[in-house]
């Protein structure tokens, strides 16, 4: 499949700051791009998401931005809390439109 | 969303032996997905659940080891054949409905 790179691999801050977290894509016909939070013995759950034809979306403390022309995109957690933490992945939709490509997570720890 | 189950949740079983598990949708979808999460990796999609035809398997998954059934719209289930420990992982159930994405609780497989 396309090769979905995601950074940091591994992120730690502290309670209330801001963390962010990136992916690039190779397939420029990706149009769709979730974000999963898996927290430890549980399913991905999916936090938020975006198409193609949006820059930005926000839902309470969490926001993603997408470009396209440079083919990257970003999760954005503002105040972060203990509960945030988690290993987050980032996903590319592949041409058949339905499956999806994930990058290889990013654990996120915050510290009280 | 829809409510996704699995059956396992988790299971140990010994090498040479084979398991099936069940995925059990509350509703009707059409696409429904096979994954495996390899311990401490990321998603890696085995095959595309078909309802009423042979699943659509991705490069380095075959049948005979990972053979799947689809029998309606809200069931389906992986076998994994003949274990061995590498195939120590979770397995992850997907349905995508209105192009978004969404997984089961995952069953946790551990080959001795």
């Amino acid at each position: 499949g396309e090769n979905v790179e995601q950074h940091p691999s591994t992120l730690s801050v502290q309670e209330g700051d801001s963390a962010v977290i990136k992916c690039t894509y190779s397939d420029s016909a990706s149009n769709y791009f979730p974000w999963y939070k898996q927290e430890l013995g549980k399913g991905p759950q999916l936090i938020i998401d975006i198409r193609s034809n949006v820059g930005e979306k926000k839902d309470q403390r969490i926001a993603v931005t997408l470009n396209k022309t440079a083919k990257h995109f970003s999760l954005h957690i503002t105040e972060t809390q203990p509960e945030d933490s988690a290993v987050y992945f980032c996903a590319a939709s592949r041409p058949d439109g339905y499956a999806l490509n994930f990058g290889k997570g990013t654990s996120l720890l915050v510290t009280p | 969303s829809a409510v996704i189950s699995q059956k396992p949740s988790r299971d140990i079983c010994q090498r040479g032996t084979s398991l099936t598990i069940q995925c059990q949708v509350d509703s009707q979808v059409t696409m429904m997905f096979w994954y495996r999460q390899q311990p401490g990796q990321s998603l890696t999609l085995i095959a595309t659940a078909n309802q009423g035809s042979e699943a659509t398997y991705e490069s380095g998954f075959v049948i005979d080891k990972f053979p799947i059934s689809r029998p309606n719209l809200t069931f389906s289930t992986l076998t994994v054949s003949n274990m061995s420990p590498e195939d120590s992982s979770i397995y992850l159930c997907s349905i995508s409905g209105s192009g978004t994405q969404y997984f089961g609780p995952g069953t946790r497989l551990l080959v001795l």
